[in-house]
C-alpha cells in the first residue's frame, strides 16, 4: 500500500531564506506525486505535480520539487521565503484510480 | 479556472440532526470527492463519485452517505449527526484518474 510521510510537522524560517519541506513516500509502482498548499480557512491549492516526466518539477509562486526514486523522496523547496508563503503544505501520492493519499501536513511559519 | 463551491463556510447543528453539505463544480469533471480534515490527521476520504448516481466508499464512510443526481453537484449527508463529526469538510473534483483534484474552500461544521 502507498503511504506518505512528511518529516516535519512545523518549519520556521526567516523571510528571504530558503524553504525545505521534506516528504518521503512508499509506492509499489510509478507514482504520481503532488504538493498542495492550504492558507488559513481556505481549501487546498495545487502547487505542483510530478507524473513521470522531468524529475525536477516547477510549480507556482517559485516553488519546485525534485523526485528522487532512489531515496523515495519528493521534497519541496523555494530559494527565498516570503511572508505570504506561511501556510500548511501537503505532500500527496496517487494510489491509482482516483485515490489520493495525503501526508499529515507541514505548517510553515515565516518570520520577518 | 475550475471553481468548486461549497454552499456553507460555517455550519452549526445539533446531535441527531440530519445534515446536508452541498458542493458544485463548474468544469464538467467526472469525479467528485468528499474529505474531512482534522488536525494532525491530514485529509481523509469519506466518499467519492466517478459518475452520476455512482459512488464509492472511501476510508471513513461510517455515519455518512452521499448523493450525486447531477454531474456538477455532489452532496454529503450526515444521517444522524454526532459530536465526533465536528470537523472541516472539503469537497474536490477532478477530470480523470491521476489528474489533480481541485478543492472548495471547505465547510467548518460544528455539532453541539
Amino acid at each position: 500500500a502507498q503511504s506518505v510521510t512528511q518529516l516535519d510537522s512545523h518549519v520556521s524560517v526567516s523571510e528571504g531564506t530558503p524553504v525545505l519541506l521534506r516528504c518521503n513516500y512508499s509506492s509499489s509502482y510509478s507514482p504520481s506525486l503532488f504538493w498542495y498548499v492550504q492558507h488559513p480557512n481556505k481549501g487546498l491549492q495545487l502547487l505542483l505535480k510530478y507524473t513521470s516526466a522531468a524529475t525536477l518539477v516547477k510549480g507556482i509562486n517559485g516553488f519546485e520539487a525534485e523526485f528522487k526514486k532512489s531515496e523515495t523522496s519528493f521534497h519541496l523547496t523555494k530559494p527565498s521565503a516570503h511572508m505570504s508563503d506561511a501556510a500548511e503544505y501537503f505532500c500527496v501520492v496517487s494510489e491509482g484510480y482516483n485515490k489520493l493519499i495525503f501526508g499529515a501536513g507541514t505548517r510553515l511559519a515565516v518570520h520577518p | 479556472d475550475v471553481k468548486v463551491t461549497q454552499s456553507s463556510r460555517y455550519l452549526v447543528k445539533r446531535t441527531g440532526e440530519k445534515v446536508f453539505l452541498e458542493c458544485v463544480q463548474d468544469m464538467d469533471h467526472e469525479n467528485m470527492f468528499w474529505y474531512r480534515q482534522d488536525p494532525g490527521l491530514g485529509l481523509r476520504l469519506i466518499y467519492f463519485s466517478y459518475d452520476v448516481k455512482m459512488k464509492e466508499k472511501g476510508d471513513i464512510p461510517e455515519g455518512y452517505s452521499v448523493s450525486r443526481e447531477k454531474k456538477e453537484r455532489f452532496s454529503l449527508i450526515l444521517e444522524s449527526a454526532s459530536t465526533n463529526q465536528t470537523s472541516m469538510y472539503l469537497c474536490a473534483s477532478s477530470f480523470s484518474v491521476n489528474q489533480p483534484q481541485h478543492f472548495g474552500d471547505g465547510t467548518r461544521l460544528s455539532i453541539l
